[in-house]
């Protein structure tokens, strides 16, 4: 069955860099995007940008453009997405998400708390 | 950067029926958008009810239904339950990105 395991909850101060990892299995891993996804408190849904493991295609949202980079590690199917100078506002619950070419979404990660303080 | 809009909150009574909108800043949307529609309760990950506009997950209730309405993405439930109570997020395709709609708050009363 497909599975998508994220690394536990992390606490970083301001200014510092996360790396958060999501662990692929049930299917094949380069044949799905990868995106990333975050839950702010009291906020709604927020999409971080997405990778195909396969060519390293990458995509971000303008607003988070050299602050974050995914990639993917085909021989352990993990996808890593860092964030680079933390302020408060990262604070949330950031979820990895499965997409098929042409918007087929499906399932997700179980999330990963953040807090930056 | 495109803007997308939903309901901020709706309100629905034990088996009823609720459409809930999702609409666009860059015009109307057609499939071309591949709308996704999720639900998040507290506490659990969002899990995702419709793809492409109108298609169905094995495990979305038969309840939920996906729709191009005046313009704009909807998702209707039909025979409202307790435990449809939820935010709801619509996701729609950018130019090579996505964005998120601000979720509607449904409340059954």
């Amino acid at each position: 069955q497909v599975q998508l395991v994220q690394s536990g909850a992390a606490v970083r101060k301001p200014g510092a860099s996360l790396r958060v990892s999501c662990k692929a299995s049930g299917y094949t891993f380069t044949d799905y995007y990868i995106h990333w996804v975050r839950l702010a408190p009291g906020q709604g849904l927020e999409w971080l940008g997405r990778v195909f493991p396969r060519d390293a295609g990458i995509h971000y949202p303008q607003k988070f453009q050299g602050r974050v980079t995914m990639t993917g590690d085909t021989s352990t199917s993990t996808v890593y997405m860092d964030l680079a100078h933390l302020t408060s506002e990262d604070t949330a619950l950031y979820f990895c998400l499965r997409e098929r070419d042409g918007g087929y979404f499906d399932y997700w990660g179980q999330g990963t708390l953040v807090t930056v303080s | 950067q495109t803007v997308v809009t939903q309901e901020p909150s709706l309100t629905v009574s034990p088996g009823g029926t609720v459409t809930l909108t999702c609409a666009s800043s860059a015009g109307a949307v057609t499939s071309s958008f591949y709308a996704n529609w999720f639900q998040q309760k507290p506490g659990q990950a969002p899990r995702t009810l419709i793809y492409t506009t109108s298609q169905k997950h094995s495990w979305t209730p038969d309840r939920f239904s996906g729709s191009l309405l005046g313009g704009k993405a909807a998702l209707t439930l039909s025979g409202v339950q307790p435990e449809d109570e939820a935010e709801y997020y619509c996701l729609l395709y950018s130019g090579h990105t996505w964005v998120f709609g601000g979720g509607t708050k449904l409340t059954v009363l």
